[in-house]
């Protein structure tokens, strides 16, 4: 089956800082992923649709400055959050919509758990 | 705009006992319905989907669901739980005309007794 895989799995930095997670398609190409933000013991809510080539979408309230996507291929999604803050710190998860045939289905990665200090 | 509602937050089953989770969506036309599960610090995984034909969708490790349009409702069940089911379960929306993007519920935490 499609494979969806996220870097890292965990991270702590420091307020201030900026980080990278990746969010890569191992065995299939995505036009199309998405990244949903998840505080604990709560739902996944999108922060925004990141479309191959293009800008991403951002849903309301999402600041675009603070949650910088690219999706410079059909293989990798990047999700870099800027001058990270505590309130910052949740659990991101990306999926991914294959290029072929809409199947409906979205393949997640694993998440990636943010800790800033 | 698409909604899902699952009105329980928690459930605590026995061992063995049939187990049955709700899920109420609210969408305009006919949705792509989901479900997934979520073990504690993991992402999700796929249990089944619903797209169109056979009301009555069978998934992975032993779950079903039923798809009733008049009810706006897509109800998961297992006849016999396992201890191993005891995770997080996410109920979710998704259509093409939405730009694919999925809505998932507030989720249920299942519990299990032994």
């Amino acid at each position: 089956g499609a494979v969806v895989s996220q870097h890292p799995s965990w991270v702590i930095c420091k307020s201030g800082t900026s980080v990278k997670i990746e969010c890569r398609s191992l065995d299939f190409q995505a036009t199309t992923m998405f990244w949903y933000r998840q505080f604990p013991k709560q739902s996944l809510m999108l922060m925004a649709t990141s479309n191959e080539g293009s800008k991403a979408t951002y849903e309301q309230g999402v600041e675009k400055d603070k949650f910088l996507i690219n999706h410079a291929s059909l293989t990798l999604s990047t999700l870099t959050v800027t001058s990270a803050h505590p309130e910052d710190s949740s659990f991101y998860i990306c999926s991914a919509k294959t290029s072929g045939r809409y199947t409906g289905e979205l393949f997640f990665g694993e998440g990636s758990r943010l800790t800033v200090l | 705009a698409q909604s899902v509602t699952q009105p329980d937050i928690h459930i605590t089953v026995s061992e063995g006992a049939s187990l049955e989770l709700r899920c109420n969506y609210s969408y305009g036309a006919t949705p792509y319905l989901f479900w997934y599960v979520q073990s504690p610090g993991q992402g999700l995984q796929l249990l089944l989907k619903y797209f169109s034909g056979d009301t009555l969708v069978q998934g992975i490790k032993g779950f079903e669901a039923e798809f009733k349009r008049s009810q706006s409702s897509f109800n998961l069940r297992k006849p016999s739980v396992h201890w191993s089911d005891a995770a997080e379960y996410f109920c979710a929306v998704g259509a093409r005309a939405a730009g694919n993007k999925l809505t998932f519920g507030g989720g249920t935490r299942v519990l299990v007794k032994p």
